[in-house]
């Protein structure tokens, strides 16, 4: 069975600075990878993918790593805003061809930037 | 353009009372899902709609049913409402099957005492 694992809880960075939120998964069958953000009373919101056979994607201030080898995805938010203060989830596409695009998600991470 | 849209956004339960969670899209999406969030544990997947017609179970279906009433709606009932089943509901949606960009409802937050 598949698992995706966010290994902190949270993250605290200073505005301007750089954050980076990690993600690890067992299964290598997985061909895609995405991020989702989440505010408060809000549903969570698609923000950046990948697929297996890049090793990164860009797209504007947030650029997404994919280490197939570790079975490691990183997220990097570059500079920092106040504005991105929210839950970052990594999901991940149940492999198959009966999947029909379902999810497994990591655990969240907290992310904090401060003014 | 409203996107998914969940009713109730808040609710009161008593163990053993039923309820209907209600979802529905304007996209024209064919594939909608239940997903629950409970503290400190990510999203999952209770029940899916790959296309009108069709139900499928997810990670965690037990105690819950869902109707997908036609394109655009796709409910979920607790028949009998138990403690462990305090979560936040989110509705999810997306246009193709294998799409998995999906677009989430701002949720329904459900306290069963």
């Amino acid at each position: 069975d598949q698992q995706v694992k966010q290994n902190s809880p949270s993250l605290s960075v200073q505005e301007g600075r750089i954050s980076i939120l990690n993600c690890d998964y067992t299964n290598s069958m997985f061909d895609y990878f995405l991020w989702y953000k989440k505010y408060p009373a809000e549903g969570p919101t698609f923000l950046i993918s990948i697929s297996s056979i890049k090793d990164k994607n860009e797209d504007g201030r947030f650029t997404v790593f994919l280490n197939k080898s570790a079975k490691h995805l990183s997220l990097h938010i570059v500079p920092s805003q106040p504005g991105d203060s929210a839950v970052y989830f990594c999901a991940l596409p149940n492999a198959g061809g009966t999947s029909y695009g379902k999810l497994t998600f990591g655990q969240g991470t907290i992310l904090t930037v401060h003014p | 353009n409203a996107g998914v849209t969940q009713t109730p956004k808040f609710q009161v339960l008593k163990t053993g009372q039923s309820m209907t969670l209600q979802c529905a899209q304007d996209m024209n999406h064919n594939s909608m899902y239940w997903y629950r969030q409970d503290p400190g544990m990510g999203l999952r997947l209770i029940y899916y709609s790959a296309s009108e017609g069709t139900t499928d179970k997810g990670e965690v279906p037990n105690g819950y049913n869902v109707s997908r009433l036609n394109k655009r709606e796709f409910s979920l009932r607790l028949e009998s409402a138990a403690p462990s089943q305090t979560s936040v509901y989110f509705c999810a949606s997306t246009y193709a099957q294998m799409n998995t960009e999906a677009f989430f409802g701002q949720g329904t937050r459900l306290t069963v005492v």
